[in-house]
């Protein structure tokens, strides 16, 4: 089990770029997870956003691709979101977490997830 | 575009069993989109219960189980009690590394 913990600005101005960091504590990123994004607008479900290997490889929900970057910093154990263009269609708790696998394959599921932060698009 | 389905609401007596379902609006769920459930009161995190189908994540009590009933995976609480009241999500691996999440079913015992 490891833990997580997202950090990043709780108010973001329409039009610019929310920038969100998971820090991974009791194991490594560079280890056979893969590292993930979800998000929770206030009263509604959770969307996933995608995923990142510590290779820097990410693979993204088509519906928020064209504004979506995922990176790893791997001498800081930890990896980031970036969503640009934001609207107000884009305040939510986002919440980090790990896909499990192992050196022989993945389980395709989200095991350990972060606490979430509360993201708001406002001017 | 594929879309998840769950029921929106379930209510159960306590000690009562219930099942909850997650299909696909085109087509069946199979063990290639590996059904994994959460559970989500409001505040919280999602809490990891089912993957691969029908394995329990560490910790979690036996009277949670997951299974494949017909074209939809399942999750079947069995004995609910109180603090089983929560929002249920299930997750679906479409391939490619993309994920979808169900629009949850809300749990409430009473």
């Amino acid at each position: 089990q490891v833990q997580l913990q997202e950090s990043g600005p709780g108010l973001v101005e329409p039009s610019g770029t929310l920038s969100l960091t998971c820090a991974v504590s009791g194991g490594s990123i560079s280890s056979s997870n893969w590292w993930s994004w979800v998000r929770q607008p206030p009263g509604k479900g959770l969307e996933y956003i995608g995923e990142i290997y510590h290779s820097g490889r990410a693979n993204y929900n088509p519906s928020l691709k064209n504004r979506v970057t995922m990176s790893v910093d791997k001498s800081r154990n930890q990896f980031s979101l970036k969503v640009n263009s934001v609207t107000a269609a884009d305040t939510a708790v986002y919440y980090c977490a790990r896909i499990y696998c192992t050196t022989t394959g993945c389980y395709y599921y989200l095991d350990d997830w972060g606490q979430g932060t509360l993201v708001i698009v406002s001017s | 575009q594929t879309v998840v389905t769950q029921e929106p609401s379930f209510s159960v007596s306590p000690g009562g069993t219930v099942t909850l379902t997650c299909g696909l609006s085109s087509g069946s769920v199979s063990t290639t989109h590996y059904p994994s459930w959460y559970q989500q009161t409001p505040g919280q995190a999602p809490r990891t219960l089912i993957y691969g189908i029908d394995s329990r994540s560490s910790g979690v009590p036996d009277r949670f189980s997951g299974s494949i009933l017909g074209n939809k995976a399942a999750l079947t609480i069995t004995g609910a009690q109180a603090d089983d009241e929560s929002d249920y999500y299930c997750v679906l691996y479409m391939g490619s590394g993309i994920y979808v999440f169900g629009p949850g079913t809300k749990v409430t015992v009473l």
